[in-house]
């Protein structure tokens, strides 16, 4: 069936190790996102891409970094210089004009 | 850039009754969509409705429905005959499609738990 996997679905880390959170899709769809998810707080835009090779800052990319290499993988990376990463993280996906669809999620944790 | 605010963090409702969330945005642009998505316990957000902004004719899928009033930048959800099954968080979102924005960058409220009561 198509869809979008994050991997993986929990996450431990220390502090000041870098992590890397998976995003694969296969329903062909060019646009791929990163979001963040807090208690009390809607979702916040990382980083998006809207073709390979390609992408753009969301609100909050500080401290993140992406590569988009293939149409169908959109990893994140957590850098030791995000003060706060933990946080519930949420993949998407989209066509020119459609709707998002959604990973999952992956919930990250700093000891 | 746009805000979207959902007043409500929670709101309850009785099995086979009906309950409307509010939502509420800012934008100085004339065309845009409006979204709403359910995330039920599993955290997986769904699409619930979308309305595009052009379109007077609110949007119903179903049991959902919505009242969108475009001069007070309004976005309610209506849910009818609700499920015990309806019970997550639902989020109303925005999106641009000014400038070249078309891929759907969304901005998201803050989120109102939903709780159904048998």
């Amino acid at each position: 069936d198509g869809g979008i996997t994050q991997s993986p679905k929990y996450l431990f880390r220390k502090e000041g190790q870098n992590v890397t959170l998976s995003c694969e899709q296969n329903l062909n769809h060019d646009a791929m996102y990163w979001y963040r998810q807090d208690p009390g707080q809607g979702l916040r835009l990382i980083y998006y891409s809207q073709i390979v090779n390609d992408f753009q800052k969301g609100d909050i990319a500080e401290g993140y970094s992406v590569s988009r290499e293939k149409k169908e993988s959109f990893p994140l990376t957590v850098t030791s210089a995000q003060k706060n990463p933990t946080a519930f993280y949420l993949c998407a996906s989209s066509l020119k004009g459609g709707e998002l669809f959604f990973g999952e999620g992956s919930r990250l944790t700093v000891l | 850039a746009q805000t979207v605010t959902q007043s409500q963090p929670e709101m309850s409702v009785q099995e086979a009754e009906t309950v409307t969330l509010s939502c509420t945005y800012d934008t100085s642009e004339s065309d845009y969509y409006l979204f709403w998505y359910k995330q039920p316990p599993s955290r997986q957000m769904i699409l619930v409705i979308r309305q595009e902004a052009y379109k007077q004719q609110n949007a119903t899928e179903n049991r959902f429905s919505v009242n969108f009033q475009k001069a007070a930048k309004s976005f309610s959800l209506k849910i009818s005959d609700s499920q015990l099954g309806d019970a997550a968080m639902y989020f109303c979102a925005y999106r641009s499609v000014a400038g070249g924005t078309s891929y759907g960058k969304l901005t998201f409220g803050q989120g109102t738990i939903l709780t159904v009561h048998p």
